[in-house]
């Protein structure tokens, strides 16, 4: 038990366009999610929590109107990078548990490169 | 700022042998105490986990040592195999308005040779 899912696991878009990622609990029910992005060789990086229902709550200097995020179900997150430029090009990755656990659990994260 | 300071940032141990990965931390609020294991271009997995009102807990061939009063935890991995060369990242975590967040260290990276 306990698997998340995310779609795409690569994506490759031009400078200015907009992506959306998924982020999936696929059996189990999420109340809460989290977004994080990590450079090669680097550490994970928390971007934003999300609670199902609630606006998402973002890091200190994490853009809220470039990376948008909607938790509108206990099963489904996405991730929006709005007008995307070469810097936002990362590893994006996503993780959910379960109400008043401390577990997180991973997705396979999405590659996104911005050309 | 770095709320969890992990060393080494690489290790090379020979197959059968012990890895030993350390993480230091200075908030005494977080009460969760995570490892993960991360192979390129995966996702981070759980390996172990600990809360602060045990010193130790062992799960197969991997070990957590924590130390409450020096408010460090450590990685133990026993008989090391080519397999388990990875990125290993320890964590640790308080609940806060954002739930249960996890604060990561930097992460060592393990080659277990042959």
């Amino acid at each position: 038990g306990a698997v998340v899912s995310q779609h795409p696991s690569w994506v490759i878009c031009k400078s200015g366009t907009s992506v959306k990622i998924e982020c999936r609990s696929l059996d189990f029910q999420a109340t809460t999610m989290f977004w994080y992005r990590q450079f090669p060789k680097q550490s994970l990086m928390l971007m934003a929590t999300s609670n199902e229902g609630s606006k998402a709550t973002y890091e200190q200097g994490v853009e809220k109107d470039k990376f948008l995020i909607n938790h509108a179900s206990l099963t489904l997150s996405t991730l929006t990078v709005t007008s995307a430029h070469p810097e936002d090009s990362s590893f994006y990755i996503c993780s959910a548990s379960r109400q008043s656990s401390y577990e997180q659990y991973f997705g396979p994260g999405t590659r996104l490169t911005v050309t | 700022q770095q709320q969890v300071k992990q060393s080494p940032q690489s290790l090379i141990v020979q197959k059968g042998g012990i890895s030993i990965i350390n993480c230091a931390y200075e908030n005494t609020a977080f009460d969760y105490f995570p490892w993960y294991q991360q192979f390129p271009g995966k996702g981070p997995a759980l390996l172990i986990a600990i809360r602060p009102d045990v010193s130790e807990k062992k799960e197969g061939r991997f070990t957590i040592s924590f130390n409450k009063s020096a408010k460090q935890f450590s990685l133990h991995i026993m008989d090391s195999q080519p397999g388990d060369s990875a990125t290993y990242f320890c964590a640790a975590s308080r609940f806060s308005n954002s739930g249960y967040a996890l604060n990561f260290g930097k992460g060592t990276s393990l080659l277990v040779t042959p």
